[in-house]
């Protein structure tokens, strides 16, 4: 079965560092996503991905965050400068033209 | 603005039992409606899928039914195990703006 793949699995960076989330989404999807969950919350939506541009995004996603597919098969997420409230789980995802999203593993982000 | 509610938030029951999770949403124009598992810690696998013109969809033990003019889904699950256990998420989809609203889960314990 199509997976998405997410890496790192965990990452742990200092405050104000750039990071980048990497997924591989599957390869026949045209719309891809980020979403986080912080931890006891619910899951919640970035931004929305189509065509090589965004789609949507969500307030959360201010200029700290950007979205990139550099080639044919990665899609990325970077935070400029992290704060301490971004910690959280990120996930990525995929999805045709039908809805029926596939979730990536997710990206455990630590931010001390 | 769509709301997804998720009662009761937690269950725990003995292990064969069969049990009903449940999944109100406020707004009926939705695209179609998700349910997914999450276990502790991980990513989030999808369960079933429910487009707007069905009922239901079933998959092994689980079956899933969607009433999209009241609001309501249920997910159903047969002759439980503790290898159930975990946190069952609905999320539905608007379409409009391709994203998924999320409810916080019910939290599912199967006691051997």
């Amino acid at each position: 079965e199509p997976e998405v793949t997410q890496t790192p699995s965990h990452q742990v960076t200092q405050m104000g560092q750039e990071v980048i989330l990497r997924c591989v989404p599957i390869s026949n999807h045209l719309y891809f996503y980020w979403y986080r969950q912080i931890l006891g919350q619910k899951v919640e939506f970035l931004v929305s991905f189509y065509n090589n541009e965004i789609s949507e995004k969500s307030e959360i996603f201010d200029d700290q965050f950007s979205v990139e597919r550099p080639d044919g098969s990665n899609f990325t997420l970077k935070i400029r400068s992290t704060k301490l409230e971004d910690s959280a789980m990120y996930f990525c995802a995929s999805s045709g033209d039908r809805g029926g999203y596939t979730f990536g593993s997710g990206t455990r982000l630590t931010v001390v | 603005k769509q709301e997804v509610t998720q009662i009761p938030a937690a269950l725990s029951v003995p292990e064969g039992e069969n049990l009903v999770l449940n999944c109100s949403f406020t707004d009926s124009a939705i695209y179609n409606l998700q349910w997914f598992r999450q276990d502790p810690g991980k990513g989030l696998t999808s369960l079933l899928l429910i487009q707007s013109s069905q009922r239901e969809q079933t998959s092994g033990r689980l079956n899933a039914s969607l009433d999209k003019s009241s609001g309501r889904s249920t997910l159903y699950i047969a002759a439980s195990q503790p290898g159930d256990s975990a946190t069952y998420l609905c999320a539905v989809y608007a379409g409009n703006n391709r994203k998924l609203i999320w409810g916080l889960g019910t939290s599912l314990a199967v006691n051997p």
